[in-house]
């Protein structure tokens, strides 16, 4: 059974340019949360999304950042015009059920933004 | 909101030594604390968890203790060996509802020397 998957692994790009993280959770998973961590730092909750439905973004930016999980394929988390603040690893966690199930985290994806 | 606290930020211990890593919330609502594993370029590992029904869980040479009363938690992991050299982050959450998020703690990079 595979785990959660992210892709891609690193991802840079130049101030301005978009960035497209995906996300695909655990088999017969549908609850899906993105974190964020800048070095040295925890994970701080971004959103929660179950399939075609934002549940929470309380932690995510108001401006420039996006979420989304559709009914086929990953959750996509989309940044537009970065900037270099924006570099960070973007992990995405997902489980099996409503509220809190075990979360289970991907490998992450490495932004920098240049 | 809730807050997470976690010390110390870095803990260094022989080979065979115990260590311990503790926590406190703010949110008395908060009945779920699980416990991750960073290993570096990596996605965080659930190692343990335990909620708030319950004092104490033991996995083998990790255990978790829990003081409700006092909003705050620990791991504890005796016999410690270098392949548990790395940053664990305990976190915090309210179980059920549509809250789904995680409140991480900041880490403590544990090293172990052989």
């Amino acid at each position: 059974n595979a785990g959660v998957m992210q892709n891609p692994r690193h991802l840079v790009r130049r101030r301005g340019q978009e960035a497209r993280l995906r996300c695909s959770p655990m088999k017969g998973h549908s609850h899906v949360y993105w974190y964020r961590q800048l070095p040295e730092e925890g994970l701080k909750f971004m959103v929660y999304l179950q399939k075609e439905n934002i549940i929470d973004e309380s932690g995510m930016p108001k401006e420039r950042f996006s979420a989304e999980f559709p009914k086929e394929g990953p959750s996509i988390l989309r940044i537009q015009q970065v900037v270099r603040g924006d570099s960070a690893a973007y992990f995405c966690a997902s489980s099996l059920g409503a509220g809190i199930d075990e979360q289970f985290f991907g490998p992450g994806t490495r932004l920098t933004v240049l | 909101g809730e807050n997470v606290e976690q010390h110390p930020s870095t803990l260094s211990v022989q080979e065979g030594d115990s260590a311990v890593i503790k926590c406190t919330y703010s949110d008395s609502a908060s009945n779920y604390f699980p416990w991750y594993k960073q290993e570096l370029g990596k996605g965080p590992q659930l190692i343990i968890d335990i909620r708030s029904n319950v004092g104490e869980k033991k996995d083998q040479r990790i255990a978790v203790t829990l003081n409700k009363t006092a909003k705050h938690f620990s791991l504890h992991i005796t016999e410690t060996q270098p392949e548990d050299s790395a940053v664990y982050f305990c976190a915090a959450s309210i179980e059920g509802g549509s809250q789904g998020n995680l409140i991480f703690g900041k880490g403590t990079k544990l090293s172990v020397k052989p």
